[in-house]
């Protein structure tokens, strides 16, 4: 089956640093890619979708100043999140879709927790 | 706006036992998806349904659909401990392919 893959699993990083995320579409070509951030004992919520090429389509609430997407091939979609505080302590995770077979199907990656102290 | 809503959102169930999550959406969509999350982990895959009247089937899984009451079933059947784990619903459309999240059902099954 279809593999997403993302790095790291797991970052520390203090306040006011900066933090990027990487998600891979191991096997397939994925011209879409979705971002999602889940905090605990909560559903996802998707922050933004990531279009191979062109700029990412932000969800409303989300500072695109803040959560910086790269879709730069379409295996690569980065997710850096800019001067993190601790409120951005979460689960991210992404999501791919491989679009060459016309399928509709996405494919999770593992995702990253990131603590920010 | 297309809402999911799941019911229950917290079960607790002996082993051996059957059970049934409901998940309900508010508009036409094109499918419904049913996934797996373990604590910490990210989501697995359960079951694509795509058609009214659609029955999916996977161990002491199955998932149902009825499009004309825009509602699917997750039914477990003789539930063991390795089920325990939070199952989402999610629907989407041809439009965006944009999925739009159930809460989550948090299954806890004692041995």
């Amino acid at each position: 089956g279809a593999v997403v893959s993302q790095h790291p699993s797991r970052v520390i990083c203090k306040s006011g640093t900066s933090v990027k995320i990487e998600c891979r579409s191991l096997d397939f070509q994925a011209t879409t890619m979705f971002w999602y951030r889940q905090f605990p004992k909560q559903s996802l919520m998707l922050m933004a979708t990531s279009n191979e090429g062109s700029k990412a389509t932000y969800e409303q609430g989300v500072e695109k100043d803040k959560f910086l997407i790269n879709h730069a091939s379409l295996t690569l979609s980065t997710l850096t999140v800019t001067s993190a505080h601790p409120e951005d302590s979460s689960f991210y995770i992404c999501s791919a879709r491989d679009t060459t077979g016309f399928t509709y199907e996405q494919y999770f990656g593992p995702g990253t927790r990131l603590t920010v102290t | 706006e297309l809402k999911v809503e799941q019911n229950p959102l917290f079960l607790s169930m002996q082993e051996g036992k059957n059970y049934t999550i409901y998940c309900n959406y508010s508009t036409t969509s094109d499918r419904l998806y049913w996934y797996r999350q373990d604590p910490g982990k990210s989501l697995e895959s359960l079951f694509v349904l795509l058609s009214n009247g659609a029955v999916k089937q996977e161990g002491r899984l199955m998932a149902s659909l009825d499009t004309k009451a825009r509602l699917s079933t997750l039914h477990i059947t003789a539930a063991v401990h390795d089920l325990s784990a939070t199952y989402f619903c999610a629907v989407d459309m041809d439009s965006n392919y944009q999925l739009i999240w159930g809460a989550g059902t948090k299954l806890i099954i004692k041995p």
